[in-house]
């Protein structure tokens, strides 16, 4: 079954304690990426990446850290988290920029106390 | 300021009722997605609409893409309770130059019985 997968789904930590939230896709896509839906403002890209070793800002970086080692994982890393990084988070990906294959993950809720 | 605008940002309709969620862009678009998120979970692709004047229909939603390819409109006819959940549009901006897709705030839709 076509999937993209995160992990966990729900976590809750404490501000500057560093975190990495786990993204992975079993469809051999080129592009992934990580969003963040916060109510009021909608669904924002953080991070995306083209192909492997290959990553670029997207909309709201700050805060976070991306790599792209192997095709299938693409891992969003908050180094020092702060309460304003609560949030949902989405990962996708696709096959390149034909972005009617993105599939999306379940989703990750976030709270930073 | 916003990119993309979604109109309206909620809807309440009685089941079996027709309604209509717009989906509108100061600039050309290159290609216009429409997703559905249940609540809490991730997106799932509905249609894609390139060509201006485009007409695409899964079951009972219909989405068109305007002449000018600026605004894209997704009517429900008959509406029924597994309808409801939020509905983005997302749309990819050539003159954005980069590799990405943008997204509306979304418009919530409710279903009364």
């Amino acid at each position: 079954e076509a999937q993209v997968t995160q992990n966990p789904r729900y976590l809750i930590t404490v501000t500057g304690k560093k975190l990495t939230v786990t993204c992975s896709q079993n469809m051999n896509h080129e592009y992934m990426s990580w969003y963040r839906q916060d109510p009021g403002l909608g669904l924002r890209q953080i991070y995306y990446s083209m192909n492997v070793e290959v990553t670029d800002k997207g909309d709201v970086p700050e805060g976070y850290k991306v790599s792209r080692k192997e095709k299938r994982n693409f891992p969003l890393i908050l180094e020092s988290p702060s309460p304003n990084q609560t949030s949902l988070y989405f990962c996708a990906s696709s096959f390149g920029r034909a972005f009617e294959t993105q599939y999306f993950g379940p989703g990750t809720r976030l709270l930073v106390l | 300021s916003q990119e993309l605008e979604q109109s309206p940002q909620s809807l309440i309709v009685q089941e079996g009722k027709n309604l209509t969620i717009n989906c509108t862009s100061s600039k050309t678009l290159y290609g216009l997605y429409w997703y559905k998120q249940k609540y809490g979970e991730g997106l799932i692709f509905l249609m894609m609409l390139q060509k201006g004047g485009e007409e695409k229909s899964h079951e009972k939603i219909t989405a068109k893409l305007d002449e000018k390819k600026q605004q894209s409109s997704l009517h429900i006819t008959a509406s029924q309770p597994s309808h409801a959940g939020i509905y983005l549009c997302g749309a990819d901006i050539p003159s954005r130059r980069d590799d990405k897709i943008i997204f509306g705030k979304g418009t919530r839709l409710h279903i009364l019985p």
